[in-house]
């Protein structure tokens, strides 16, 4: 069964400190991972795209890494701003008919002072 | 250029009632795919047309329904309301036949939140 699971569920780090997003999945076969913040109340908006040969992909202080190996994601954030407060999703893509896309439930962050 | 629109933005129905929710995508756009979004669910796909043709199907109820339009625009109805229809209805657009899930990026509107009493 296609699957991605997200951890942790909720995370609240202090404005200015880093943290670490993680996605496994086991969607096959692998086209390409996307991660996607989503402020409350709003769309989400796309961080990144990668597919099966890209190991590193960054946007801003965004950077997001592929193991396709070990079927892992993270999303590393630098410097956190409270404006990073949103949910982010891992999304994974797969070749083949049908439905393509399956979601993750999402790491809830929160900044604080 | 204008983004992904979609109307209304919040409605409240009360059960039994039935519902329509409108998606613009962004000009030039074909791909236009929908989700229910539920708290500690995450974004569950319904269905996904391209040039006025379901081309997916999420598993939902025959009372979800939609359709697309000769310019894009999609529409997507759910009859017969039931409480736990509550949610966040989120639209995407994609310029990529089959939505651009393989490859393409989607660009998502800001939703239509319904609660159903």
């Amino acid at each position: 069964k296609n699957q991605v699971e997200q951890s942790p569920q909720s995370l609240i780090i202090l404005e200015g400190k880093n943290c670490t997003l993680q996605c496994n999945y086991t969607v096959s076969p692998f086209s390409n991972l996307r991660w996607y913040k989503q402020d409350t109340g709003r769309g989400p908006v796309s961080l990144t795209i990668m597919t099966f040969s890209e190991n590193t992909k960054s946007n801003g202080r965004y950077t997001a890494t592929l193991d396709a190996d070990t079927k892992q994601s993270s999303l590393h954030i630098t410097a956190s701003q409270l404006s990073d407060s949103a949910s982010y999703i891992c999304v994974v893509s797969r070749t083949g008919g049908g439905n393509k896309l399956t979601f993750g439930t999402g790491t809830q962050l929160k900044v604080e002072l | 250029k204008a983004g992904v629109t979609q109307t209304p933005r919040y409605l409240i129905k009360t059960r039994g009632q039935q519902v329509t929710l409108s998606c613009s995508p962004i000009s030039g756009h074909r791909s236009v795919s929908w989700y229910q979004q539920t708290p500690g669910q995450g974004l569950q796909f319904l269905f996904e047309y391209f040039s006025e043709t379901q081309r997916n199907k999420g598993n939902f109820p025959g009372r979800f329904s939609g359709r697309q339009f000769s310019n894009s625009r999609s529409e997507m109805n759910v009859s017969t309301l039931e409480l736990g229809d509550s949610a966040l209805y989120l639209c995407a657009s994609s310029d990529l036949s089959g939505g651009g899930s393989h490859t393409g990026e989607l660009f998502f509107g800001e939703g239509s939140r319904l609660t159903v009493l």
